[in-house]
């Protein structure tokens, strides 16, 4: 069973960084592209992230270039998003998905806020 | 970038036959995928290729392509359907959602 965990959320002030983690399993985690998409509170989806199976093509969306950065560890099955330079408008619930957003995990919320 | 618009709202019957368009330049030459968000969960694929069921999503799910717009459709949309749908294209390195459309059955 595919399960993708995500953590690192909480309260952060405006201008401080943040970590998030998402553990994948019940796949092959290599075989696989991975994203973030965030969802502000009452708002639709915004893809953030992406990065290829072997880090080798990265995007990000306009709203976040030059402040997040997107990684992966396939010996630990893990992918990661640091966020630096937070603002209000990046509050949101955080989720972290596979391939082509064939499966998605539960979120992990941020919230930017002095 | 481009964009993908969807109509905010859309309301049926149980029973009835539900359809939700969503529009852009980008799906007369990409795939879209369909996504199916229920208050307080994370999303679900529904469909992918424009008209492709993933396996365990219910027969009354369907997919169409027509130029530059997709459609959804529910036939015969029960209660149990009625949640948030997102389209979804890419084109390049752009990944664009739609802006999403509640779908009320009542």
């Amino acid at each position: 069973e595919v399960q993708l965990v995500e953590s690192g959320g909480g309260l952060v002030q405006p201008g401080r960084s943040l970590r998030l983690s998402c553990a994948a399993s019940g796949f092959t985690f290599d075989d696989y592209a991975m994203h973030w998409v965030r969802q502000a509170p009452g708002k639709g989806l915004e893809w953030v992230s992406g990065i290829s199976w072997n880090s080798g093509s990265i995007g990000y969306a306009d709203s976040v270039k030059g402040r997040f950065t997107i990684s992966r560890d396939n010996a630990k099955n893990s992918l990661y998003l640091q966020m630096n330079s937070l603002r209000a408008e990046d509050t949101a619930l955080y989720y972290c998905a596979i391939g082509d957003f064939d499966y998605w995990g539960q979120g992990t919320l941020v919230t930017v806020s002095s | 970038s481009y964009e993908l618009t969807q109509p905010s709202s859309v309301s049926v019957s149980p029973g009835q036959t539900a359809r939700i368009t969503c529009s852009g330049d980008v799906l007369a030459k990409k795939y879209a995928r369909w996504f199916q968000q229920k208050p307080g969960q994370a999303p679900v694929l529904v469909i992918y290729k424009d008209s492709e069921r993933p396996s365990g999503i219910p027969e009354r799910f369907s997919g169409s392509s027509s130029g530059t717009t997709v459609t959804l459709t529910i036939s015969g949309a029960q209660v149990e359907d009625e949640a948030d749908y997102y389209c979804y294209s890419a084109a390049d390195n752009n990944k664009v959602f739609g802006g999403g459309t509640k779908l009320t059955v009542l």
